[in-house]
């Protein structure tokens, strides 16, 4: 079992829509959580971070957690093309002592049609 | 303006060549990263520094070598050893050594072997 899994996709939404980005992860202590966009052939850009149970908002991006679960997800409102992306679902362990290793997922491609 | 500078972004290696990626951050922060993306795969922690002269193996350092001189400046090196280099090659570095989770990326370098 990957730590971090998430739909490689593409998960196709049409112009307007929400697109609904999803990831669950294996290790019970993570404590920290966080979505990138990464455009074709770029780096990635730290979008989106949530540490407690629930839902946080920032504009059009919703991220929600449950810990419970295991699962985190991200939700666009609105999507437009230019939110067609790989968005990577990365969760930050919380080890007793020393670094906090971040682990990333394979990332979702979004396509989002005009 | 502020930010990370990778360098350079296309290089090609004939196998047996020893090659160094540049990083250099203005940023002022204290850690820096290096990470490997290969297609269809999560981002794979190389080496890690938290504080100048001091860093740490990830998950994948067989094969590569690091210096940190300066608090600005991370390069890393692909030797010979590295069995499969051809890769996107990602830098970042963060804020604080604790802040493990909110990265800032260079633009990448990405690493052909013929």
């Amino acid at each position: 079992q990957k730590e971090v899994e998430q739909n490689s996709g593409p998960l196709s939404v049409p112009e307007g829509a929400i697109a609904s980005l999803n990831c669950t992860y294996s290790d019970r202590g993570s404590q920290s959580f966080f979505w990138y966009r990464q455009y074709s052939g770029k780096s990635p850009e730290l979008i989106m971070s949530i540490y407690s149970n629930g839902d946080k908002e920032d504009g059009r991006f919703t991220a929600q957690l449950n810990k419970a679960s295991q699962y985190v997800s991200l939700l666009i409102r609105d999507s437009q093309p230019s939110d067609s992306a790989t968005y990577l679902c990365a969760v930050r362990r919380a080890p007793n002592t020393g670094f906090q290793k971040l682990v990333f997922g394979t990332g979702t491609r979004l396509l989002v049609s005009p | 303006d502020g930010g990370i500078t990778q360098s350079p972004k296309y290089l090609f290696r004939k196998e047996g060549q020893n090659v160094t990626l540049s990083c250099e951050q203005n940023l002022n922060h204290d850690a820096m990263y290096w990470y490997r993306q290969d297609p269809g795969q999560g981002l794979r922690l190389i080496y890690y520094s938290q504080i100048v002269n001091d860093f740490q193996k990830g998950d994948i350092a067989e094969g590569y070598s690091v210096s940190r001189e300066k608090k600005e400046s991370f390069p890393l090196t692909v030797t010979s050893a590295q069995k499969n280099p051809t890769a996107f090659y990602l830098c970042a570095s963060s804020y604080r050594a604790k802040d493990t989770g909110e990265l800032f990326f260079g633009e990448g370098s990405r690493l052909t072997v013929l």
